[in-house]
Order: C-alpha cells, then structure tokens, then sequence
C-alpha cells in the first residue's frame, strides 16, 4: 500500500479567488501521476496524465505541475468558478504500475 | 457508445447473503478494475484485470472474487457480505493499466 496523500482534504475558496492544493506521493519508482475530478452525484473524470518531472498541464483554468524528485504535485484553479466545486483526486502509478489513490480534496467555491 | 455500465445501483443485503455486483464496457478495453469509496478513504482497489483470463488482487480483495472471460465484462462477487463491505463501489476500465481510467457510476451497497 502506497502513501498518497493529499493536502488539505476540504477548503472553501470564493468565487473569483485562485486555490491550490498538494498530492504528495513516494519519490521513488514513479511512472506517472493522474488527477481526476468528481463532482457530487458523478463518477471520476480524468483531468490530466502527468509522467515527466517538471511536466506542467493546463485545461481552461485548471492547470498541474509534477515534481518527482520530491514526489509532489500541485493542482491550481484560477479564478474558481462554482462549477469548479468538486472533489480532486490523485493517483500515482509507480514502475509496477498498481495505482493508488489520494483521498481526495474537495473545493466548494462560495458565490 | 454506453461506456462503462454497472448495475444493480442500489442493493442492500443481509449479512452472509452472496450476490454478484455486474461491470461492462463497450471500449474494448483490456484493463478494468473494481473500487470501493468509503468516507474519507477516497478509492481503494479491490481486484483489478489486464486483460481477458487474468486477474489479481488489488489492496483490499478480502471477501470479493471476480473473473474476467470476455473483455466487456468484470463482475465482482460478494461472497458471504459483511457489514463492513457496505460502501459505495466503483468499476473503471482502460486501454492499458496506465491510462487514465473510466468509471462507471458506482453501486451503492448496504450490508445489514
């Protein structure tokens, strides 16, 4: 069992506000990093696949950035929006591939 | 395309009954895996699958089997339920195990 963890587990942010947040993750053995998002009532969505240090990913204003070295990533939303509010999930595959996840941050973004 | 289909969504059983949770997908995907979520404890795996004839046990297999005979389909079977395998259980399915995964909707389970 991997120790994934993600920081912190719950934070209010309002709307218009920018947030981040933390998976961190064993250093050693990595392969790639996945973050997901679910939303209430949903399944899990992939956002985006992370595999190289320094690896930086953007979708509309929700980006990532992967440092393996010190095995942490870190999720930004700019400008949250209510339809940002959500659970991010984290999932770290190492060199045997068996994912595990993070236990999740959930965002509720106040209008 | 349906995706990943799972049913029943809703079930609730008796402590020691068996039933048989279903998982399909219509993308042809070789890698498919069975989660539980519990309050925060976010998704751990239960069994997972690379591809059709080949199954293995993921972090928490105790008291669930699954097989895998054709790609589509992956159910997990409950064998004598137990009040502690109340949860909500998720399958998910891939091209390959280090893709990112499709979930279905999740069947929610009570144990009494």
């Amino acid at each position: 069992i991997l120790n994934v963890e993600q920081s912190p587990q719950s934070l209010h942010v309002q709307e218009g506000d920018s947030t981040n947040f933390t998976c961190s993750f064993p250093s050693s053995n990595f392969y790639a990093l996945h973050w997901y998002r679910w939303e209430t009532a949903k399944s899990p969505e992939a956002l985006f696949v992370m595999t190289l240090n320094g690896d930086e990913k953007k979708k509309g204003r929700i980006s990532a950035t992967l440092n393996t070295k010190e095995g942490y990533s870190y999720l930004y939303i700019k400008g949250s929006q209510p339809e940002d509010s959500a659970t991010y999930l984290c999932a770290f595959i190492p060199n045997d591939y068996k994912l595990s996840f993070g236990a999740g941050t959930t965002v509720t973004v106040r209008a | 395309n349906a995706g990943v289909t799972q049913t029943p969504k809703f079930q609730v059983l008796k402590t020691g009954q068996s039933m048989t949770l279903q998982c399909a997908q219509d993308m042809n995907h070789e890698y498919m895996s069975w989660y539980r979520q519990d309050p925060g404890m976010g998704l751990r795996l239960i069994h997972y699958s690379v591809g059709a004839g080949i199954t293995d046990q993921g972090e928490v297999p105790n008291g669930y089997n699954v097989s895998r005979s054709t790609t589509e389909d992956f159910p997990l079977r409950l064998l004598s339920a137990a009040p502690s395998q109340t949860s909500v259980y998720f399958c998910a399915s891939s091209r390959e195990q280090t893709d990112t995964q499709y979930f279905g909707p999740g069947t929610r389970l009570t144990v009494l």
